[in-house]
């Protein structure tokens, strides 16, 4: 099973700022990676697929690097609505299909 | 729209069973892998298992915690999506979320429903 691992759990960032997202794979997913972000109370929503394409809809200040075992979720300028947990995935090697534990990003 | 709608969740004692539905539109519902996900109260997500389409013929996988228990079906004609969930546990509480595969070679989950919950408890 791939072990996914985000860092750091809880990250503080000021509205306007940037905030970056870690995610790493036990071993190699090449670019079988996706990006969720979940609002309190709310379904996952798909941010990122393969890695570095966004989804339909989302915003380019979203964007998402790396491939192998680290990956990055970038958010360039911050919106209020971008508080969130945000959540990594791997589909290189299932099953099982595996996320990593979250990131909380919160108002500084 | 696009759009999945889970139903059946509720209160159920441990060693029951439940069965959970999952009404999909605004697609080709039989072209897709379907993924069930859960996220235990204050947790995070967690995949259940998932059905193929008519294509790969309707296999299946689940995760380990759930095999043996849980059974995912699908009926294309009906554009829906089933959880049976039987022997329960406590640790099985938690919102049960549908989710469409977006393609058949790649894995990733780009339309989910709003989630149905379910507690186990007695």
């Amino acid at each position: 099973e791939i072990v996914m691992t985000q860092s750091p759990a809880t990250l503080s960032v000021s509205p306007g700022e940037r905030a970056t997202l870690s995610c790493r794979a036990s071993q190699s997913v090449s670019s079988n990676l996706a990006w969720y972000q979940q609002k309190p109370g709310q379904a996952p929503r798909l941010l990122i697929y393969g890695a570095s394409t966004r989804a339909t809809g989302i915003p380019a200040r979203f964007s998402g690097s790396g491939s192998g075992t680290e990956f990055t979720l970038t958010i360039s300028s911050l919106q209020s609505e971008d508080f969130a947990v945000y959540y990594c995935q791997q589909y290189d090697n299932w099953p099982p299909i595996t996320f990593g534990q979250g990131t909380r990003l919160e108002i500084k | 729209e696009v759009q999945l709608v889970e139903s059946g969740g509720g209160l159920v004692q441990p060693g029951g069973s439940l069965r959970l539905s999952c009404a999909a539109s605004g697609f080709t519902f039989s072209d897709h892998y379907m993924d069930w996900v859960r996220q235990a109260p204050g947790k995070g997500l967690e995949w259940v298992g998932l059905t193929r389409n008519k294509a790969n013929t309707y296999t299946t996988e689940y995760a380990a915690s759930v095999k043996g228990r849980f059974t995912i079906s699908r009926d294309d004609s009906k554009n829906s999506l089933y959880l049976q969930m039987n022997s329960l546990k406590t640790e099985d509480t938690a919102v049960y979320y549908c989710a469409r595969v977006g393609s058949s070679s790649s894995h990733y989950m780009d339309v989910w429903g709003k989630g149905t919950t379910v507690t186990v408890s007695s």
